[in-house]
C-alpha cells in the first residue's frame, strides 16, 4: 500500500510569489490534515479536511487556504509569501475521524522563501 | 483547547543508558494522547498511544509511557537506548470528543552517543 506521497519535495521561491503543495494520501483515507514544521517552533496545524470539507482551522493568516478533492487528494496554497513562510510543510491522512486513530504522514515539502 | 509541552528541547544520552523525555499537557476535557518520533529526512510515525485503560502503554521498539492524569503527564521513557533511537520525538493531544486536530509540541531531539 502506497503511503502518503507529497509534491514537490523542495520548492525556492521568492517573497511575493505564491505557492501550491499537493498531497495524495493513503488509499482509502479521507481525513487530510497539514502542518507547518519548523526549527523550535514544531509542528503547527494548518487545517484538517475530511470528505472535502475543511474541519478544522489552525490560527495562520488567510494567506494560508486549502481544499480536498473528490479523490481525497489535497492541496495547500500560501498566497503573497513572506520570508517567514520558509519551513517542512506535513500532510498527514487518517481512515476516519473518531480522533484515535494514527495520523500517518509523508515526507513533507521544504519551501524556501527568498 | 489543548497545549502540550515538551520540557526539553534536546536531550543527549550515552548508548545503553536510560532516557525520559518528558511531556506535560493542558485539557478541561478528557484527551487521547501520542507520541510521535521523526528520524532524519522522514515524516512523523505514531510510536505509542494512550486512549484509555491502562495508564502505561509499550511500544514494539522498547519505549513506553505512562499517562497520569493527576500531574497531566505523558512520560516517554526507555530503559536502555541504542544509536538508532537517534530522532526527534513528538508528544500530542487530541480530545476524545468532538472535532478538534491533533495538536503537537514542539519537539524533543534525542541524541544517543557513542
Amino acid at each position: 500500500k502506497a503511503g502518503v506521497t507529497q509534491t514537490p519535495r523542495y520548492l525556492i521561491k521568492t517573497r511575493g510569489q505564491q505557492v501550491t503543495l499537493s498531497c495524495s494520501p493513503i488509499s482509502g483515507h479521507r481525513s487530510v490534515s497539514w502542518y507547518q514544521q519548523t526549527p523550535g517552533q514544531g509542528l503547527q496545524f494548518l487545517f484538517e479536511y475530511f470528505s472535502e470539507t475543511q474541519r478544522n482551522k489552525g490560527n495562520f493568516p488567510g494567506r494560508f487556504s486549502g481544499r480536498q478533492f473528490s479523490n481525497s487528494r489535497s492541496e495547500m496554497n500560501v498566497s503573497t509569501l513572506e520570508l517567514g513562510d520558509s519551513a517542512l510543510y506535513l500532510c498527514a491522512s487518517s481512515l476516519d475521524r473518531t480522533g484515535a486513530e494514527k495520523l500517518f504522514f509523508g515526507s513533507g515539502t521544504q519551501l524556501s522563501v527568498l | 483547547a489543548q497545549s502540550v509541552t515538551q520540557l526539553d528541547s534536546q536531550v543527549p544520552v550515552f548508548e545503553e543508558a536510560p532516557v525520559e523525555l518528558r511531556c506535560n499537557y493542558s485539557s478541561s476535557v478528557s484527551v487521547y494522547l501520542f507520541w510521535y518520533v521523526q528520524y532524519p529526512n522522514q515524516g512523523l510515525q505514531l510510536l505509542l498511544k494512550y486512549l484509555s485503560g491502562s495508564t502505561l502503554v509499550e511500544s514494539i521498539n522498547g519505549f513506553e509511557a505512562e499517562f497520569n492524569k493527576s500531574q497531566t503527564s505523558f512520560h516517554l521513557r526507555k530503559p536502555s537506548v541504542h544509536i538508532s533511537d537517534t530522532a526527534e520525538y513528538f508528544c500530542a493531544v487530541r480530545r476524545n470528543s468532538g472535532n478538534t486536530p491533533l495538536v503537537f509540541g514542539k519537539g524533543t531531539r534525542l541524541s544517543v552517543i557513542a
